[in-house]
């Protein structure tokens, strides 16, 4: 399995404009995340998803779009990239256990650079 | 809203010393996890601790999870090179088990 796969690795750019983040898992996860991870802050959920057809917004959603048309991938759509938005994006999936938690596998990340 | 809230922010030891952070929620958690991440890499998933109380070793790490399910602590005996890295933890938002808010880390660093 290759897990959580994310593309790209990097990318730059330029206020205004727009692109997709892709994320896709093989372990037939469930439930699927986006996070951004800014220096100081953490990890800050921005969208969701508890399976195909279903997302919901988490802590920091504004100007993010999300969509789940199957189980295996989850992009995220920048709209009009801001420089506030200059991060480290971070797409998991994850399972119920047990039903007491739900442990999530990280991809490896995508650096995104507005300027 | 739910906080998660994790202390030091920051802290560098001689490798052999031991090293402990705290976590604190201003809620009551079903459960915690407990993530590393290594410099330039991603997180991943430690432990999850679900009873009140709990207590769980992995090697040199110890997991614990409060009697009243608002504070856990991480603890490394003897610190290695390895050990190096941001740890977090992490309750289960308000909307449900599936998502997480996350503390924003404790970076461990050791000198050898």
């Amino acid at each position: 399995n290759a897990g959580v796969t994310q593309t790209p690795k990097f990318q730059v750019l330029k206020t205004g404009q727009s692109m997709t983040l892709q994320c896709a898992q093989d372990m037939n996860h469930e439930y699927m995340s986006w996070y951004r991870q800014d220096p100081g802050m953490g990890l800050r959920l921005i969208h969701y998803s508890v399976g195909a057809g279903i997302t919901d917004q988490g802590e920091v959603p504004n100007g993010y779009n999300v969509s789940r048309s199957t189980t295996e991938d989850f992009p995220l759509r920048l709209l009009s990239a801001a420089p506030s938005q200059t991060s480290v994006y971070f797409c998991a999936s994850s399972y119920s256990w047990g039903g007491s938690g739900y442990e999530q596998y990280f991809g490896p990340g995508t650096r995104l650079t507005v300027t | 809203g739910q906080q998660v809230m994790q202390i030091p922010q920051y802290q560098h030891v001689q490798e052999g010393e031991d090293f402990t952070t705290y976590c604190n929620s201003s809620t009551t958690l079903s459960n915690i996890q407990w993530y590393k991440q290594r410099p330039g890499g991603h997180p991943v998933f430690l432990i999850q601790l679900v009873k009140s109380g709990e207590v769980k070793k992995q090697k040199r790490l110890t997991f614990q999870f409060g009697e009243a399910k608002k504070n856990s602590s991480l603890h490394i005996t003897a610190t290695q090179t390895t050990d190096v890295g941001t740890y977090f933890c992490a309750g289960p938002l308000d909307s449900g088990y599936s998502t997480l808010t996350f503390g924003k880390g404790t970076m461990l660093l050791v000198s050898p």
